[in-house]
Protein backbone atom coordinates (compact mmCIF):
# COMPACT_ATOMS: atom_id res chain seq x y z
CA UNK A 1 0.00 0.00 0.00
CA UNK A 2 0.87 3.77 0.03
CA UNK A 3 2.06 3.95 -3.65
CA UNK A 4 2.85 6.95 -4.94
CA UNK A 5 3.36 7.62 -9.02
CA UNK A 6 4.54 10.12 -11.55
CA UNK A 7 4.18 10.59 -15.31
CA UNK A 8 6.36 11.03 -16.80
CA UNK A 9 9.85 9.31 -15.36
CA UNK A 10 11.73 11.96 -18.01
CA UNK A 11 10.99 14.06 -20.30
CA UNK A 12 13.18 16.47 -22.57
CA UNK A 13 12.09 19.40 -23.40
CA UNK A 14 12.85 22.42 -25.78
CA UNK A 15 13.42 25.97 -23.57
CA UNK A 16 10.57 28.43 -23.55
CA UNK A 17 8.09 25.30 -23.69
CA UNK A 18 5.88 24.53 -20.74
CA UNK A 19 6.01 20.75 -19.05
CA UNK A 20 3.95 19.20 -16.91
CA UNK A 21 4.38 16.75 -14.63
CA UNK A 22 1.90 14.52 -12.95
CA UNK A 23 1.71 13.04 -8.68
CA UNK A 24 -0.76 10.34 -8.24
CA UNK A 25 -1.40 8.43 -4.98
CA UNK A 26 -2.69 4.77 -6.44
CA UNK A 27 -4.55 3.38 -3.36
CA UNK A 28 -4.78 6.25 -0.44
CA UNK A 29 -6.02 9.61 -0.41
CA UNK A 30 -3.76 12.66 0.77
CA UNK A 31 -5.10 16.05 1.09
CA UNK A 32 -0.98 17.18 1.13
CA UNK A 33 1.30 16.55 -1.13
CA UNK A 34 4.32 18.16 -1.47
CA UNK A 35 6.68 18.82 -4.49
CA UNK A 36 10.62 18.66 -4.10
CA UNK A 37 13.72 19.30 -6.49
CA UNK A 38 16.73 17.64 -6.46
CA UNK A 39 19.83 18.60 -7.94
CA UNK A 40 22.86 16.11 -8.83
CA UNK A 41 24.42 14.56 -5.24
CA UNK A 42 22.21 17.12 -3.14
CA UNK A 43 19.24 16.99 -1.12
CA UNK A 44 15.90 17.41 -1.70
CA UNK A 45 14.44 20.71 -1.41
CA UNK A 46 11.16 21.54 -0.71
CA UNK A 47 9.57 23.56 -3.58
CA UNK A 48 5.83 24.02 -2.72
CA UNK A 49 3.16 22.35 -0.61
CA UNK A 50 -0.24 21.43 -2.25
CA UNK A 51 -3.31 21.23 -0.74
CA UNK A 52 -6.43 19.66 -2.15
CA UNK A 53 -9.11 22.01 -3.21
CA UNK A 54 -6.80 25.47 -2.35
CA UNK A 55 -3.89 27.27 -3.43
CA UNK A 56 0.26 25.97 -3.42
CA UNK A 57 2.19 27.22 -0.77
CA UNK A 58 5.48 28.09 -2.11
CA UNK A 59 8.86 27.96 -0.28
CA UNK A 60 10.59 31.40 0.13
CA UNK A 61 12.75 31.99 -3.46
CA UNK A 62 10.53 29.81 -5.69
CA UNK A 63 8.48 31.12 -8.48
CA UNK A 64 4.92 30.32 -7.98
CA UNK A 65 3.92 31.53 -11.43
CA UNK A 66 6.75 29.06 -13.10
CA UNK A 67 5.86 26.40 -11.16
CA UNK A 68 2.37 25.93 -11.11
CA UNK A 69 0.93 23.46 -8.79
CA UNK A 70 -2.85 22.46 -8.85
CA UNK A 71 -4.35 19.49 -6.34
CA UNK A 72 -7.59 18.98 -7.98
CA UNK A 73 -8.38 16.13 -6.21
CA UNK A 74 -7.29 13.92 -3.09
CA UNK A 75 -5.30 11.85 -5.90
CA UNK A 76 -3.77 13.89 -8.11
CA UNK A 77 -1.53 17.30 -7.92
CA UNK A 78 0.24 18.09 -10.69
CA UNK A 79 3.22 20.54 -11.23
CA UNK A 80 3.68 22.61 -14.42
CA UNK A 81 7.09 24.19 -15.39
CA UNK A 82 5.97 27.62 -17.59
CA UNK A 83 8.56 28.93 -19.87
CA UNK A 84 11.49 26.39 -19.26
CA UNK A 85 14.83 27.10 -19.19
CA UNK A 86 18.03 24.72 -18.89
CA UNK A 87 18.73 25.92 -15.57
CA UNK A 88 15.38 24.26 -14.77
CA UNK A 89 16.53 20.69 -15.72
CA UNK A 90 16.39 18.75 -11.91
CA UNK A 91 14.86 15.85 -10.66
CA UNK A 92 11.37 16.61 -9.34
CA UNK A 93 9.78 14.49 -7.24
CA UNK A 94 6.66 14.05 -5.47
CA UNK A 95 5.13 13.07 -2.05
CA UNK A 96 1.87 12.75 -0.59
CA UNK A 97 1.00 12.38 3.11
CA UNK A 98 -1.51 9.85 4.17
CA UNK A 99 -4.66 10.43 5.40
CA UNK A 100 -5.94 7.91 7.20
CA UNK A 101 -6.92 7.40 10.66
CA UNK A 102 -4.07 6.24 13.02
CA UNK A 103 -1.85 6.76 9.96
CA UNK A 104 1.84 7.80 10.30
CA UNK A 105 1.67 10.97 8.46
CA UNK A 106 4.57 9.86 6.87
CA UNK A 107 4.95 11.37 3.45
CA UNK A 108 4.90 8.77 0.28
CA UNK A 109 7.17 9.27 -2.36
CA UNK A 110 6.78 8.67 -5.88
CA UNK A 111 9.89 7.63 -8.16
CA UNK A 112 10.65 11.01 -9.51
CA UNK A 113 10.82 12.68 -13.03
CA UNK A 114 14.10 13.73 -14.59
CA UNK A 115 13.42 17.00 -16.89
CA UNK A 116 16.12 18.38 -19.02
CA UNK A 117 15.80 21.10 -21.30
CA UNK A 118 17.62 22.19 -24.36
CA UNK B 1 13.84 26.38 12.62
CA UNK B 2 14.71 22.55 12.05
CA UNK B 3 17.80 21.46 10.68
CA UNK B 4 19.43 18.08 10.10
CA UNK B 5 23.21 17.21 9.76
CA UNK B 6 24.70 13.98 8.03
CA UNK B 7 28.29 14.48 8.68
CA UNK B 8 29.81 12.31 6.23
CA UNK B 9 29.17 12.34 2.78
CA UNK B 10 30.43 8.96 1.91
CA UNK B 11 30.34 5.87 3.85
CA UNK B 12 32.32 2.73 2.85
CA UNK B 13 31.81 -0.91 4.64
CA UNK B 14 32.63 -4.33 3.86
CA UNK B 15 29.98 -6.59 3.21
CA UNK B 16 28.95 -8.39 6.16
CA UNK B 17 30.40 -5.71 8.42
CA UNK B 18 28.43 -3.53 11.02
CA UNK B 19 27.07 0.07 9.51
CA UNK B 20 26.30 3.36 11.12
CA UNK B 21 24.94 6.54 9.28
CA UNK B 22 25.33 9.23 11.34
CA UNK B 23 22.33 11.51 11.70
CA UNK B 24 22.42 14.75 13.94
CA UNK B 25 19.22 17.19 14.40
CA UNK B 26 18.19 20.58 16.07
CA UNK B 27 14.22 21.01 16.58
CA UNK B 28 12.81 23.83 18.99
CA UNK B 29 10.67 21.15 20.12
CA UNK B 30 10.05 17.12 20.09
CA UNK B 31 11.96 15.62 16.70
CA UNK B 32 9.98 13.04 14.39
CA UNK B 33 12.83 11.63 12.51
CA UNK B 34 12.69 9.46 9.34
CA UNK B 35 15.09 7.43 7.40
CA UNK B 36 15.05 7.43 3.77
CA UNK B 37 16.95 5.68 1.25
CA UNK B 38 17.39 6.70 -2.47
CA UNK B 39 18.59 4.46 -5.18
CA UNK B 40 19.71 5.96 -8.56
CA UNK B 41 17.14 7.87 -10.26
CA UNK B 42 14.61 6.91 -8.10
CA UNK B 43 12.44 8.29 -5.75
CA UNK B 44 12.96 8.09 -1.78
CA UNK B 45 11.89 4.71 -0.17
CA UNK B 46 10.80 4.98 3.65
CA UNK B 47 12.82 2.88 6.20
CA UNK B 48 11.77 3.95 9.37
CA UNK B 49 11.00 6.52 11.85
CA UNK B 50 10.46 7.82 15.55
CA UNK B 51 7.95 9.73 16.51
CA UNK B 52 7.71 8.69 20.15
CA UNK B 53 8.35 5.52 22.37
CA UNK B 54 11.25 2.73 22.63
CA UNK B 55 14.40 4.60 21.39
CA UNK B 56 15.31 1.76 19.01
CA UNK B 57 13.46 1.60 15.62
CA UNK B 58 13.71 -0.99 13.34
CA UNK B 59 12.95 -0.96 9.68
CA UNK B 60 12.91 -2.02 7.03
CA UNK B 61 15.87 -4.62 5.26
CA UNK B 62 16.94 -5.31 8.51
CA UNK B 63 17.77 -1.40 9.38
CA UNK B 64 17.36 0.26 12.75
CA UNK B 65 18.21 3.82 14.22
CA UNK B 66 18.58 4.70 17.88
CA UNK B 67 16.95 7.96 18.98
CA UNK B 68 19.64 9.96 21.50
CA UNK B 69 18.12 13.11 22.73
CA UNK B 70 20.91 14.04 25.15
CA UNK B 71 23.02 13.60 21.78
CA UNK B 72 20.33 14.76 19.53
CA UNK B 73 21.36 12.07 17.25
CA UNK B 74 19.25 9.13 15.30
CA UNK B 75 21.89 7.26 13.74
CA UNK B 76 21.16 4.89 10.80
CA UNK B 77 23.00 0.83 11.86
CA UNK B 78 22.75 -2.40 10.00
CA UNK B 79 24.36 -5.58 12.08
CA UNK B 80 25.47 -6.88 8.40
CA UNK B 81 25.69 -5.08 5.66
CA UNK B 82 24.93 -6.25 2.03
CA UNK B 83 26.19 -4.91 -1.32
CA UNK B 84 22.84 -4.18 -2.49
CA UNK B 85 22.58 -2.08 0.76
CA UNK B 86 24.66 0.25 -1.73
CA UNK B 87 22.69 3.67 -2.13
CA UNK B 88 21.85 7.02 -0.87
CA UNK B 89 20.29 7.61 3.00
CA UNK B 90 18.61 10.83 3.59
CA UNK B 91 17.89 11.52 7.45
CA UNK B 92 15.37 13.85 7.93
CA UNK B 93 13.48 15.93 10.73
CA UNK B 94 9.09 17.06 10.76
CA UNK B 95 8.55 19.90 12.59
CA UNK B 96 5.33 20.00 15.38
CA UNK B 97 3.13 16.66 14.37
CA UNK B 98 -0.31 17.79 12.46
CA UNK B 99 -2.70 15.05 12.54
CA UNK B 100 -5.11 16.45 9.79
CA UNK B 101 -4.63 19.41 7.71
CA UNK B 102 -1.54 21.17 6.14
CA UNK B 103 2.35 21.65 6.95
CA UNK B 104 3.93 18.36 8.24
CA UNK B 105 7.30 19.63 6.29
CA UNK B 106 10.30 17.43 6.40
CA UNK B 107 13.59 18.84 6.43
CA UNK B 108 16.18 16.76 4.64
CA UNK B 109 20.11 16.01 5.10
CA UNK B 110 22.93 16.31 2.39
CA UNK B 111 22.69 13.00 2.25
CA UNK B 112 25.63 9.98 2.62
CA UNK B 113 26.23 7.82 0.23
CA UNK B 114 27.04 4.11 1.35
CA UNK B 115 28.84 2.05 -0.60
CA UNK B 116 29.11 -2.25 0.64
CA UNK B 117 31.95 -3.64 -0.99
CA UNK B 118 32.77 -7.44 -1.22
Amino acid sequence: GAVVSQHPSWVICKSGTSVKIECRSLDFQATTMFWYRQFPKQSLMLMATSNEGSKATYEQGVEKDKFLINHASLTLSTLTVTSAHPEDSSFYICSARGNWAGGGNEQYFGPGTRLTVT
Amino acid sequence: AQSVAQPEDQVNVAEGNPLTVKCTYSVSGNPYLFWYVQYPNRGLQFLLKYITGDNLVKGSYGFEAEFNKSQTSFHLKKPSALVSDSALYFCAVRDTYIPTGGGNKLTFGTGTQLKVEL
